[in-house]
């Protein structure tokens, strides 16, 4: 039962346009949700959050946004750089879920490959 | 900050062996640390929580007794896989939380079971 989905396994963008990476949730306990950029061979690296209570959450770049009633977010970038280029990963947390404090449940991941 | 150091980074063993992964936090404490394992194009898949001072939780379908978690001080996890296989080869990736949400991972293990 995959709770948290990319539903996208790979995405191919123009440097310096807009990427879109998509990620769907089922468990409307979750109330915090993270991307994190990986590369092979290597772990995670977190790049941005938000909470249940926004709808948005900006750094530089990167811009989180959450539709809470879709049980949807999206990450968006921009403007792509060919260093964006790696897999990305949605990943959703709640209070108390199962038992256990803040869990990460992990989406499929989604290739980005930003084109020069 | 919020660094987070994984040794060894890759190692090879024979079947049978055991092998010891240690995972730390270098600028911060952490009273909770996870272990995940990621298969090839995989998602991470979590198998333990980690937890200072007590047990480990682990995730359905993860043996206790083969994998073996040490959280012996608030920067210190480690993972011990017990009489390795070569079903056991994996990469092995370690988090560290200084907080309630984000997870600060490490780079990562590559174990191969010969």
């Amino acid at each position: 039962d995959q709770q948290v989905k990319q539903n996208s396994p790979s995405l191919s963008v123009q440097e310096g346009r807009i990427s879109i990476l998509n990620c769907d949730y089922t468990n409307s306990m979750f109330d915090y949700f993270l991307w994190y950029k990986k590369y092979p061979a290597e772990g995670p690296t977190f790049l941005i959050s938000i909470s249940s209570i926004k709808d948005k959450n900006e750094d530089g770049r990167f811009t989180v946004f959450l539709n809470k009633s879709a049980k949807h977010l999206s990450l968006h970038i921009v403007p792509s750089q060919p260093g964006d280029s790696a897999v990305y990963f949605c990943a959703a947390s709640a209070q108390d879920y199962g038992g256990a404090t803040n869990k990460l449940i992990f989406g499929t991941g989604t290739l980005l490959a930003v084109q020069p | 900050g919020a660094v987070v150091s994984q040794h060894p980074s890759r190692v090879i063993c024979k079947s049978g062996t055991s092998v010891k992964i240690e995972c730390r936090s270098l600028d911060f404490q952490a009273t909770t640390m996870f272990w995940y394992r990621q298969f090839p194009k995989k998602s991470l898949m979590l198998m333990a929580t980690s937890n200072e001072g007590s047990k480990a939780t682990y995730e359905q379908g993860v043996e206790k007794d083969k994998f073996l978690i040490n959280h012996a001080s608030l920067t210190l996890s480690t993972l011990t896989v017990t009489s390795a296989h070569p079903e056991d080869s994996s990469f092995y990736i370690c988090s560290a939380r200084p907080g309630p949400y984000e997870q600060y991972f490490g780079p990562g293990t590559r174990l191969t079971v010969t």
